[in-house]
């Protein structure tokens, strides 16, 4: 069974910073590219960052580029996101999710498995 | 940037078949993808590459891209179809997300 769990969200203020956390289980890690998705509670889904399978592309919304940087280590199963200098509009709930496919700049990938997420509020 | 348009809201009796569309510039250019997420649930992908179902998805879900409108058609919907669905597509540069659209089954 396919299992992804983000952890390292919470309350932090405007200008800190957060680094998200996703374990993955249940698949071959390695194989595939991996994404953040951030969803504001009660509006529609946006896709922040992915990665490919071995790091050697990555890709950011227009929103977060030039200030988060998403990262995976294969040898612990492990996808980041790193978050500097947090805005009010970041938070969200952000999402850990899997790919159909190991590259990210594709028009074959699709969002396959997700994690049930992890808070992020970025509040004074 | 590109946009995905769909309808805020669709309503179907149970047993009818619903049809959620998605438009966007030359959207039947590229694959689209839909997603179905229920209150307090993570979403879940129910249609990818314009008309594939993954495993565990029933035959009842289909999708069809033509032109500049991606179709989810629901065959015989149920009470546990109802839910908000998303389509998504990558314009090339960003993996882009319509508003969703929130399907009543009553």
């Amino acid at each position: 069974e396919v299992q992804l769990v983000e952890s390292g969200g919470g309350l932090v203020q405007p200008g800190r910073s957060l680094r998200l956390s996703c374990t993955a289980s249940g698949f071959t890690f390695d194989d595939y590219g991996m994404h953040w998705v951030r969803q504001v509670p009660g509006k529609g889904l946006e896709w922040v960052s992915g990665i490919s399978w071995n790091s050697g592309e990555t890709d950011y919304a227009d929103s977060v580029k030039g200030r988060f940087t998403i990262s995976r280590d294969n040898a612990k199963n492990s996808l980041y996101l790193q978050m500097p200098s947090l805005r009010p509009e970041d938070t969200a709930l952000y999402y850990c999710v899997k790919d159909k496919v190991a590259i990210v700049k594709t028009h074959t990938g699709a969002f396959h498995m997700w994690g049930q997420g992890t808070m992020v509020t970025v509040s004074p | 940037s590109y946009e995905l348009t769909q309808p805020p809201s669709v309503s179907v009796s149970p047993g009818q078949t619903a049809r959620i569309t998605c438009s966007g510039d030359k959207l039947g250019d590229k694959y689209a993808c839909w997603y179905q997420q229920k209150p307090g649930q993570s979403p879940v992908l129910v249609i990818y590459q314009d008309n594939r179902r993954p495993s565990g998805i029933p035959e009842r879900f289909s999708g069809s891209n033509s032109g500049n409108t991606a179709t989810l058609t629901i065959s015989e919907t149920q009470a546990m179809d109802e839910a908000d669905y998303y389509c998504q597509a990558w314009d090339s540069i960003n993996r882009v997300f319509g508003g969703g659209t929130k399907l009543t089954v009553l």
